[in-house]
C-alpha cells in the first residue's frame, strides 16, 4: 500500500463548479499535510498546509484533514480556468530518517473549462 | 523575491558524462532538498540538507552527490550520467525541516 494515495483523475469540471480533491494516507505519525499546485513545466507551488484535523480556509480554497479516517481533502469553490493544473497532496516524514522528507500523492489532473 | 532558483532549465547529456545542477535560495532557509519527478513514480527525495555543512541521503541517492558549503546554495552532481537518470529535478527549501517547502521550477534532464 502506498503511503499517500491520490486519485489521478483526470477531473474535468465547468467553470464555477466546486471541486473536491482527495487523498488517503497510511501512517499516523505525521506532523502536517500540504496541497501543492503544479502547472505544466513548472515546479510545485505551495497552496495550503495544515497541522491539525479540521478545516483551513484561504480564499476559494479549503483544506480538510480527518486524522481519524486518514483522509485529506482540498475544496476549490467557484473554480476558474486558471485553476487547471495538477494538484499534489503531501505529508511530511515525522522523525526517524530523512528529516523533512515529503511523501507525495500521484497528483490529480484538473481541467476547468469555460 | 527570487525564491528558489534552479539552473539550467534544460540539459541533454550523453551516458557517462557528469554535470552539476545548481540550486540557490534567497530566503535564508536552513533546509534544502532535491527531488526527482518521474511519470508514475511521483516526486522522490534524492538528498537533503538541514544546514550548511550537513547533508544526508534520501530514498534514491545512488548516482548523485551533494554538498552544502553555504546556506544559499545546494548543488546536485551527477557523477556518471545514466539513461535512468532522465527526469525532472526539483530543488526545494524551507526555514527548518518541519516547515512547508517551496520548490524551484525544475531542471529537465535527458540522458542519451
Amino acid at each position: 500500500q502506498k503511503e499517500v494515495e491520490q486519485d489521478p483523475g483526470p477531473l474535468s469540471v465547468p467553470e464555477g463548479a466546486i471541486v473536491s480533491l482527495n487523498c488517503t494516507y497510511s501512517n499516523s505519525a505525521f506532523q502536517y499535510f500540504m496541497w501543492y499546485r503544479q502547472y505544466s513545466r513548472k515546479g510545485p507551488e505551495l497552496l495550503m498546509y495544515t497541522y491539525s484535523s479540521g478545516n483551513k480556509e484561504d480564499g476559494r480554497f479549503t483544506a480538510q484533514v480527518d486524522k481519524s479516517s486518514k483522509y485529506i481533502s482540498l475544496f476549490i469553490r467557484d473554480s476558474q480556468p486558471s485553476d487547471s493544473a495538477t494538484y499534489l497532496c503531501a505529508r511530511n516524514n515525522a522523525g526517524g530518517t530523512s528529516y523533512g522528507k515529503l511523501t507525495f500523492g500521484q497528483g490529480t489532473i484538473l481541467t476547468v473549462h469555460p | 523575491n527570487a525564491g528558489v532558483t534552479q539552473t539550467p532549465k534544460f540539459q541533454v547529456l550523453k551516458t557517462g558524462q557528469s554535470m552539476t545542477l545548481q540550486c540557490a535560495q534567497d530566503m535564508n532557509h536552513e533546509y534544502m532538498s532535491w527531488y526527482r519527478q518521474d511519470p508514475g513514480m511521483g516526486l522522490r527525495l534524492i538528498h537533503y540538507s538541514v544546514g550548511a555543512g550537513i547533508t544526508d541521503q534520501g530514498e534514491v541517492p545512488n548516482g548523485y552527490n551533494v554538498s552544502r558549503s553555504t546556506t544559499e546554495d545546494f548543488p546536485l552532481r551527477l557523477l556518471s550520467a545514466a539513461p535512468s537518470q532522465t527526469s525532472v529535478y526539483f530543488c526545494a527549501s524551507s526555514r527548518t525541516f518541519n516547515q512547508p517547502q517551496h520548490f524551484g521550477d525544475g531542471t529537465r534532464l535527458s540522458i542519451l
